[in-house]
């Protein structure tokens, strides 16, 4: 199947500063890419959604001046934690699909913030 | 409100015997089905889909049921290996619409006993 590629997998970073998660469409081109965040024995939840060359669409209680979303090229969208702090760590997910087709995940992403 | 629901948090079956997950949802206007599946502090990955053109899809050992009038599915697993043990996602969606986010349920950890 498709390879959608998720990095890093794992990121400790300190009070206060900024993460970068990367996911890439390694295979094909990713009209739509999708943020999620699992807490633990949880659903994935939709923090975002965003198509390619378009700002992002938050979903309801998402602040989107701290989970920034970049998509700038049919194969790359970047979540950037601003400003992180001890509750947002959690294990984010990105997804991407090509028009209408299934999703593909990233291996995902566990942020703890110390 | 959670559009898509599954009920059994767990499930533990004998190898060899099948494994029944199912899958409830309210919202009408979804007509795509998917489940996934999900190791520990991995994303998720596709397992087999379905439309709602369609009431049964097959793929090896698995294979999706879709009754529209009831908006219940299943996954059956036949025969079922130690590792299918894993936690199993549906995700509904309406497919028509582009780049549309995919509505998740808390998912069934599926014990597989050798």
């Amino acid at each position: 199947g498709a390879v959608v590629s998720q990095h890093p997998s794992r990121v400790i970073c300190k009070s206060g500063t900024s993460v970068k998660i990367e996911c890439r469409s390694l295979d094909f081109q990713a009209t739509t890419m999708f943020w999620y965040r699992q807490f633990p024995k949880q659903s994935l939840m939709l923090m975002a959604t965003s198509n390619e060359g378009s700002k992002a669409t938050y979903e309801q209680g998402v602040e989107k001046d701290k989970f920034l979303i970049n998509h700038a090229s049919l194969t790359l969208s970047t979540l950037t934690v601003t400003s992180a702090h001890p509750e947002d760590s959690s294990f984010y997910i990105c997804s991407a699909r090509f028009l209408n087709t299934e999703a593909f995940f990233g291996q995902g992403t566990r942020l703890t913030v110390v | 409100d959670q559009q898509v629901k599954q009920n059994s948090p767990s499930l533990s079956v004998q190898e060899g015997r099948i494994s029944i997950l199912n899958c409830d949802y309210t919202n009408s206007m979804f007509d795509y089905f998917l489940w996934y599946k999900k190791y520990p502090a991995e994303g998720p990955t596709f397992l087999i889909s379905i439309s709602s053109i369609k009431d049964k899809n097959e793929d090896g050992r698995f294979t999706v049921f879709l009754n529209k009038s009831a908006k219940h599915l299943s996954l059956h697993i036949v025969p079922s290996q130690p590792g299918d043990s894993a936690v199993y996602f549906c995700a509904a969606s309406p497919y028509q619409e582009t780049g549309n986010q995919f509505y998740f349920g808390t998912g069934t950890s599926l014990t597989v006993i050798p």
